[in-house]
């Protein structure tokens, strides 16, 4: 069974400033997909950004970008240039991919980090 | 392109009833999954449905259980609830085209409160 592990419920920074998010995640597979969502206050949640296991190369998305340490088995989420609208919990999802990615439609989330953006 | 929709938003129920939410997916979208959200335990994944049929099931008791009707829209039930039931209930879908894990768009989610 796979393991996602977000180590910081809570965190908050300066409006303009750069965040770091941390996810860890344990699993025997070799290949799988990561995600970070985002789940404003009474909204819907939204996906961040995916990063694909078997690609070397960190998934960026605008002001989002990932560290991805496949060895470590860490997934780190970076947030550039901080905005008040970034506020929200943000989750680390895991989910299996096999030849087919058939039935493996599951994401295994962490706890989640609620961050918090001061004007 | 519509979202993912979840019917009703809002539920209050006693204990020992039975309950069904309902979610109709993005058009095009073949799967969808339903996860409970619950302060002490996270987002849990309860199953998944792909042409009518169950794929994959989390580790809930059988009072849970689903369906997907030929139009892809899924419906939830949860029978004999209890208070642990209090969740906000997430509905997601995704192309699953096979070969690759497409992303899964969530809906609003339904709010139930058992008392």
């Amino acid at each position: 069974a796979q393991t996602v592990t977000q180590s910081q419920p809570e965190m908050s920074v300066q409006e303009a400033e750069t965040v770091t998010l941390s996810c860890t995640y344990d699993t025997s597979e070799n290949n799988y997909y990561l995600f970070w969502y985002k789940q404003p206050p009474s909204r819907q949640m939204i996906l961040v950004i995916r990063q694909e296991a078997y690609k070397q190369q960190n998934a960026t998305e605008n002001r989002f970008s990932v560290n991805f340490q496949k060895a470590a088995k860490s997934f780190s989420l970076k947030i550039s240039d901080s905005q008040l609208g970034d506020t929200a919990m943000y989750f680390c999802a895991f989910m299996t991919a096999t030849a087919s990615n058939f039935g493996n439609e599951k994401l295994t989330f962490g706890t989640g980090t609620r961050l918090t953006i001061i004007p | 392109k519509a979202g993912v929709t979840q019917t009703p938003r809002y539920l209050i129920k006693t204990r020992g009833q039975q309950v069904t939410l309902s979610c109709s997916p993005i058009s095009g979208h073949r799967s969808v999954s339903w996860y409970q959200q619950t302060p002490g335990q996270g987002l849990q994944f309860l199953f998944e449905y792909f042409s009518e049929t169950q794929r994959n099931k989390g580790n809930f008791p059988g009072r849970f259980s689903g369906r997907q009707f030929s139009n892809s829209r899924s419906e939830m039930n949860v029978s004999t609830l209890e208070l642990g039931d209090s969740a906000l209930y997430l509905c997601a879908s995704s192309r699953t085209t096979g070969g690759r894990a497409d992303e899964q768009y969530f809906g609003p989610g339904t709010r139930l409160t058992v008392t």
